[in-house]
């Protein structure tokens, strides 16, 4: 079956500097990756997803690109800011498949 | 409306309760889930519903149950539960392909004592 493996497990960076989180998947049947953003307590809310057929997708600060040929993909968060401090978690899916595989998610910290 | 609703928010329950979770939505998806995660962990999948039929049950055991009344409702019913099964109850709705995106409810956070 699909796994996915995510890295950092925790990450820390000043305000206004970068942060990437990378994630592997071994599924090469996976066709949809989502990212998750998890705050404290609440929902995990989605916040950019790419599919098989892009190498990269953005979205103001945020970025995702894909490498379907190493079945890697990263997420890249620009200018970070203090509300950006969550939990992230990278998913893997396919078509009709209905299973999503999470990573084991990345803590991170903007310190001010 | 882009919201899954979940009722309770919050449950405590004895071992020899029965309770239910309740999750609404009205974005006619047809694929709901149920997931349970917990603290530093990700969500786990243990139920897949599609078109009200029972598509996944990642060999969740018995004291869980699953019903999906309609294509908006779905809960999850609970008897005999184990304090291991404390944890974030999540439920989560998308259209039928299983490469879009995925509503989350705001979970209800279940207590076992």
């Amino acid at each position: 079956g699909e796994n996915v493996e995510q890295h950092p497990s925790t990450l820390s960076v000043q305000e206004g500097d970068s942060a990437v989180i990378k994630c592997t998947y071994s599924d090469s049947a996976s066709n949809y990756f989502p990212w998750y953003k998890q705050e404290l307590g609440k929902r995990p809310q989605l916040i950019i997803d790419i599919r098989s057929n892009v190498g990269e997708k953005k979205d103001q600060r945020i970025a995702v690109t894909l490498n379907k040929t190493a079945k890697h993909f990263s997420l890249h968060i620009t200018e970070t800011q203090p509300e950006d401090s969550a939990v992230y978690f990278c998913a893997a899916s396919k078509t009709g498949g209905f299973k999503t595989i999470f990573g084991a998610g990345t803590r991170l910290f903007v310190k001010a | 409306d882009t919201e899954v609703t979940q009722t309770p928010k919050h449950l405590v329950m004895g071992m020899t309760n029965k309770k239910s979770l309740k999750c609404e939505q009205h974005m006619g998806h047809r694929a709901m889930y149920w997931y349970k995660q917990k603290a530093k962990k990700p969500p786990e999948l243990m139920f897949v519903y599609s078109y009200e039929k029972l598509s996944i049950n990642e060999s969740v055991p018995s004291r869980f149950s699953p019903e999906c009344p309609n294509s908006s409702l779905l809960n999850l019913h609970l008897h005999a539960l184990q304090p291991e099964d404390s944890a974030l109850y999540l439920c989560a709705s998308s259209q039928d392909r299983r490469d879009t995106e995925a509503f989350f409810g705001q979970g209800t956070r279940l207590t076992v004592v």
